[in-house]
């Protein structure tokens, strides 16, 4: 089967460094996306992984491990703008995004 | 640039009734995703098109929906005999698989269902 877990909510200051994580289980894999969601809006893409290893993209890395079936998208700086939802989302052989229920963060001041 | 748009934006609906929503994609994009998402979930994939021809249907889609896409452009969802249980919000997606990245789907703003 396939499956995909991430937390249900975080919090983090402002100006502080947040990880959130996502583990996975698939037959078929070809990537694993983070996107972000802003409540009422439609998800943006973040990053995309499909090699092991860490991707930077200004504030926002996000990490691989296909052998553990591990991902995690980390933000340094936190803003206020920041606050959102971070989903998770693997693409399979099949052509299509299977996601997590996404991970609610909420920045404070 | 245009992105991926989405008609209408908001619809509610007595039970019982049709709707039809529409996603046109980013042009020259060969691929369309519909998606359905509830609050506090992540979307749920639907089905998706390569040009003109359904690729895969989700076994959650029952027969009341249909989804087309006659001229690979466009795409239009329906939905019959609404039930209290559809409403969410139907997302659509595109992508270009001749690219350097054809993995990445873009999302339109989504259309937002209520069954009354």
């Amino acid at each position: 089967g396939q499956n995909i877990d991430q937390p249900t909510e975080m919090t983090a200051t402002e100006g502080a460094i947040v990880q959130i994580n996502c583990t996975y289980q698939t037959s078929g894999f070809n990537g694993l996306f983070w996107y972000q969601q802003h409540a009422g809006e439609a998800p943006t893409f973040l990053s995309y992984n499909v090699l092991d290893g860490l991707e930077e993209k200004g504030r926002f890395s996000s990490f691989l491990s296909r052998s553990k079936g591990y991902s995690y998208l980390l933000l340094k700086e936190l803003q206020m703008k920041d606050s959102a939802s971070y989903l998770c989302a693997f693409y399979n052989q099949g052509g299509k995004l299977i996601f997590g229920q996404g991970t609610e963060l909420s920045v404070k001041p | 640039d245009t992105g991926v748009s989405q008609d209408p934006r908001h619809k509610i609906t007595k039970r019982g009734q049709n709707v039809t929503f529409r996603c046109d994609p980013i042009s020259e994009h060969n691929r369309l995703y519909w998606y359905r998402q509830t609050l506090g979930q992540g979307p749920e994939f639907l089905t998706y098109f390569q040009n003109e021809a359904q690729l895969e249907k989700s076994r959650l889609l029952s027969d009341r929906f249909s989804a087309e896409r006659p001229k690979g452009s466009f795409s239009t969802l329906e939905i019959q005999r609404t039930e209290q249980g559809d409403s969410a919000m139907y997302l659509c997606a595109s992508s270009h698989t001749g690219t350097v990245r054809p993995y990445e789907q873009y999302f339109g703003p989504g259309t937002r269902l209520t069954v009354t």
